[in-house]
């Protein structure tokens, strides 16, 4: 299994500005996954990041607004930007996991309010 | 376009009543994951099914994959309050590693 940690787990931020979100898995992945969960529904993929290449885009998602980073095996980094109450949502990390990468093992999530 | 439609959406029944939840689709999928998510957390898969018309049990919960791979069902026999969470099903209808998640299903099991 894989043991993900998210942080910040929750922030109340102001509109116009960034938060930057954290995420270090306890072994090294090939590919992490960033989704969003709008309040009381499902989940959404923002990007998948590879290390040593740029993230790949989901349609509706773009890199100017949600900035990834993924500097090695076992960390990334989404960044909201300039923010709006519709950014208001959780935002998740994910890994394929071992033995066989064929699940996926979440983060607890970050739950971010944008007043 | 949802690719995964899940019905119902939500669900709220008594301890120990039986209960079905769908998941459905216009495409063909290889395989085909149940997650279930609860409250502060992220989702945790239950199951994977990958041929048609199988049936996998997990304890108290059965899950199928219809024979054209189009759709999947999860059964809970005797609910309990423990089985409360939000359940989705997700596949990558590309074949790959990017999954899609269903619409979800929010189940309240009452004591």
């Amino acid at each position: 299994s894989a043991v993900i940690s998210q942080k910040p787990s929750r922030d109340i931020c102001q509109r116009g500005t960034s938060l930057t979100i954290q995420c270090q898995v306890d072994s090294q992945v090939t590919m992490m996954f960033w989704y969003r969960q709008q309040p009381g529904q499902s989940l959404t993929l923002i990007a998948t990041a590879n290390q040593g290449s740029e993230a790949t885009y989901e349609s509706g998602f773009v890199i100017d607004k949600f900035p990834i980073s993924r500097p090695n095996l076992t960390f990334s980094t989404l960044t909201v930007s300039n923010m709006s109450p519709e950014d208001s949502s959780i935002y998740l990390c994910s890994v394929l996991g071992p033995p066989a990468n064929e699940k996926l093992f979440f983060g607890s999530g970050t739950q971010l309010s944008v007043l | 376009t949802q690719l995964l439609e899940q019905s119902p959406q939500f669900l709220s029944i008594q301890e120990g009543e039986n209960l079905t939840v769908y998941c459905n689709s216009s495409s063909v999928f290889s395989s085909l994951q149940w997650y279930r998510q609860e409250p502060g957390e992220g989702p945790v898969l239950l199951v994977t099914v990958v041929t048609g018309g199988e049936v996998k049990k997990l304890k108290r919960l059965t899950f199928q994959f219809g024979d054209a791979r189009k759709d999947s069902s999860l059964h809970i026999t005797a609910a309990q309050t423990g089985d409360t969470g939000l359940y989705l099903c997700a596949s990558d209808p590309r074949g790959g590693d990017k999954l899609i998640f269903g619409t979800g299903t929010r189940l309240q099991v009452f004591p």
